[in-house]
This record gives structure tokens, C-alpha cells and sequence, in this order.
């Protein structure tokens, strides 16, 4: 049963493209989360997709950063018209659905390294 | 709000020496908590978790930890370091729907031989 695959692991974008970073969750893994890491910094919840559906997204910046979770194929973070203050450790997590009050933990992918240039 | 905190950003200790690192939490529930380790250029590694029932939980390569609602503490040890272990370590705590966390800061370990 593979991990959490996060790809690219490395990704430079210059001022103004887009980035796109692409997670798929382990099997059976239905919740989805992205996180973001700025330098010396901690992991910032950024939002929580189920299938075809955003939970909670409270930690989106308002413009330039979407989210997806189709019903077929993996999470999409998309990032129009990059700035430098967007390069960090991007990572995802996934999850079985959540059930009663004994959840499991969430699972961690490696994390796409975005640098914008 | 929750909130997690590491109050220390780094710490250095001897191989072979024991280890303790803080961690206090802001929650109105109980709390299900974390620790998590992460090596450079990787991603996080689950070390020990706590949802209820015994507090003193036991992880992966030999870490430990304490609930203790009273301090609002979940503090992480091990007895005897391993240079293995140099890394950066974060705690957690489930902070909403699903398994959204909340994280600490982080606390920087580094072993010395």
C-alpha cells in the first residue's frame, strides 16, 4: 500500500506562473488535506477536501490559491501568478473517513518544495 | 481557538543522554494530540498519538509521551538519544473536522557525540 505520493517534489516558478502541485492519497483514503511550511516555520492547515467537496478551507488565502479533489484522480493545490512569499514546503495529508470519536491520524506525503524565482 | 505550544526552537543534547521535549496545547474538549518528527527535506513522520484512556503513550523508536490535562501538557522523552534522532520535531492537535491539526512551531533537536 503505497503513501501519500506528492508530486513534484522540487517545483520553480518564476513571478506570475502558475504552479500546480498534484497529491494522491493512500488507498482507501477518502480526506484530504493541504498544508503549508515556511521557512523556520510550522505547518499551516490550509484546507480540507473530501471527494468532489471542500470541507473547511479557513486557511486558503483569499485570492490566487484553489483547491480540488475530483472524483478521479488526485488533489490538485493550484497557485496563479506566483509571488516570492509563496515559496515554502507544501504538503499533503490524507485520511480514512472519519468516524466516531476514535479517528485515525492523518498520513503525510514528502511535500512539494515550491521556489518561485 | 486551539493552539499548540513548543517553547523551545532548539535544543541540543548528548548521545546517549535523555531527552524532553515541551509541548502545551490550548483546546476547550478533549484533545486528541501528536507528535510528529520530520527530517530535513522530508516529510512527517507520525511518532505517537493520543485519543484517550492511558496517559503515557508509547511511539516509534523508543519516544514516549505524557498527557496531562492539568498542565494542558503532552510532552514527548526518550531516556537515551540516538544520533539518529537529530531532527525536527512538532506536536499537534486535532483541530476541527476530519483530521485538520493544529501544529506547534517546532522544536530543532541536535545530538551531539
Amino acid at each position: 500500500n503505497a503513501g501519500v505520493m506528492q508530486n513534484p517534489r522540487h517545483l520553480v516558478r518564476r513571478r506570475g506562473q502558475e504552479a500546480r502541485l498534484r497529491c494522491s492519497p493512500m488507498k482507501g483514503h477518502s480526506h484530504v488535506y493541504w498544508y503549508r511550511q515556511l521557512p523556520e516555520e510550522g505547518l499551516k492547515f490550509m484546507v480540507y477536501l473530501q471527494k468532489e467537496n471542500i470541507i473547511d478551507e479557513s486557511g486558503m488565502p483569499k485570492e490566487r490559491f484553489s483547491a480540488e479533489f475530483p472524483k478521479e484522480g488526485p488533489s490538485i493545490l493550484r497557485i496563479q501568478q506566483v509571488v516570492r512569499g509563496d515559496s515554502a514546503a507544501y504538503f499533503c495529508a490524507s485520511s480514512p473517513p472519519a468516524g466516531g470519536e476514535y479517528n485515525t491520524e492523518a498520513f503525510f506525503g514528502q511535500g512539494t518544495r515550491l521556489t518561485v524565482v | 481557538a486551539q493552539s499548540v505550544t513548543q517553547p523551545d526552537i532548539h535544543i541540543t543534547v548528548s548521545e546517549g543522554a535523555s531527552l524532553e521535549l515541551r509541548c502545551n496545547y490550548s483546546y476547550g474538549a478533549t484533545p486528541y494530540l501528536f507528535w510528529y518528527v520530520q527530517s530535513p527535506g522530508q516529510g512527517l513522520q507520525l511518532l505517537l498519538k493520543y485519543f484517550s484512556g492511558d496517559t503515557l503513550v508509547q511511539g516509534i523508536k523508543g519516544f514516549e509521551a505524557e498527557f496531562k490535562r492539568s498542565q494542558s501538557s503532552f510532552n514527548l522523552r526518550k531516556p537515551s538519544v540516538h544520533w539518529s534522532d537529530a531532527a525536527e520535531y512538532f506536536c499537534a492537535v486535532k483541530a476541527g473536522g476530519g483530521n485538520k491539526l493544529t501544529f506547534g512551531t517546532g522544536t530543532q533537536l541536535k545530538v551531539e557525540l
